[in-house]
């Protein structure tokens, strides 16, 4: 069956990097985007970026680029998502999730990371 | 502040219908970009529960069905049972922003 198994728990101090992992399995990994998706406690969901894991081509938001980055290892098939320079702001639960196109839906989610950022 | 606008919150006793309102702009639901819709339990990842604007995955039960027009779109939810607390979300895509957006999410509770 399809599973997106994502690295555990982090906490960073404000300023440093994060680098997630999501490792799909049960599909062909290389057809599908992989997504992150996060959601800060208490609110709604924010689209972080996407990969097509065959080509390696990425989309970002404008508001977070240039402190994200996701890239592939297609061997392994994982999916990994770096955010740098982190803000109190930044933690939050980091969700991965496959999807057929670049707008479409995301119809298989990883179990979420949790981010804590704290001095 | 969410690019799709939805209800904080809405509630009905088990058995009646709800629904929940997803608002746009020309951008994205009024751009003609299809319409998903999440449901989430807290503490869980969301789950799929409308594509397309209105087709339901396997396992979602028919009391479920979705609608757009224009820039909006809504879920609607018949026959309340207490397993559809929870927290909905809807989703499209943006051409101007070039990605996915969301609703800042709806607390559906049953009474």
């Amino acid at each position: 069956q399809v599973q997106l198994v994502q690295s555990g728990a982090e906490v960073k101090k404000p300023g440093a990097s994060v680098r997630l992992s999501c490792k799909a399995s049960g599909y062909t990994s290389t057809s599908y985007y992989v997504n992150w998706v996060r959601q800060a406690p208490g609110q709604g969901l924010e689209w972080m970026g996407m990969i097509n894991p065959s080509g390696g081509i990425t989309r970002y938001p404008r508001m977070i680029q240039g402190r994200v980055t996701i890239t592939r290892d297609t061997s392994t098939s994982t999916v990994y998502m770096e955010l740098s320079n982190l803000r109190s702001e930044d933690a939050a639960v980091y969700y991965c999730a496959k999807s057929q196109m670049i707008s479409g839906y995301f119809d298989f989610w990883g179990q979420g990371t949790l981010v804590t950022v704290s001095s | 502040q969410s690019v799709l606008t939805q209800p904080p919150s809405v509630s009905g006793a088990p058995g009646q219908r709800v629904t929940i309102s997803c608002d746009g702009s020309s951008s994205n639901i009024g751009a003609g970009y299809d319409v998903h819709w999440y449901h989430q339990v807290p503490g869980t990842a969301p789950k799929l529960l409308m594509y397309g604007d209105n087709y339901r995955p396997s396992g979602v039960p028919d009391r479920f069905s979705g609608s757009k027009s224009g820039t909006s779109a809504s879920l609607a939810i018949t026959g309340l049972q207490a397993e559809d607390e929870g927290d909905y979300f809807c989703q499209s895509y943006d051409t101007s922003l070039s990605g996915s957006v969301f609703g800042g999410g709806t607390k559906l509770s049953v009474l």
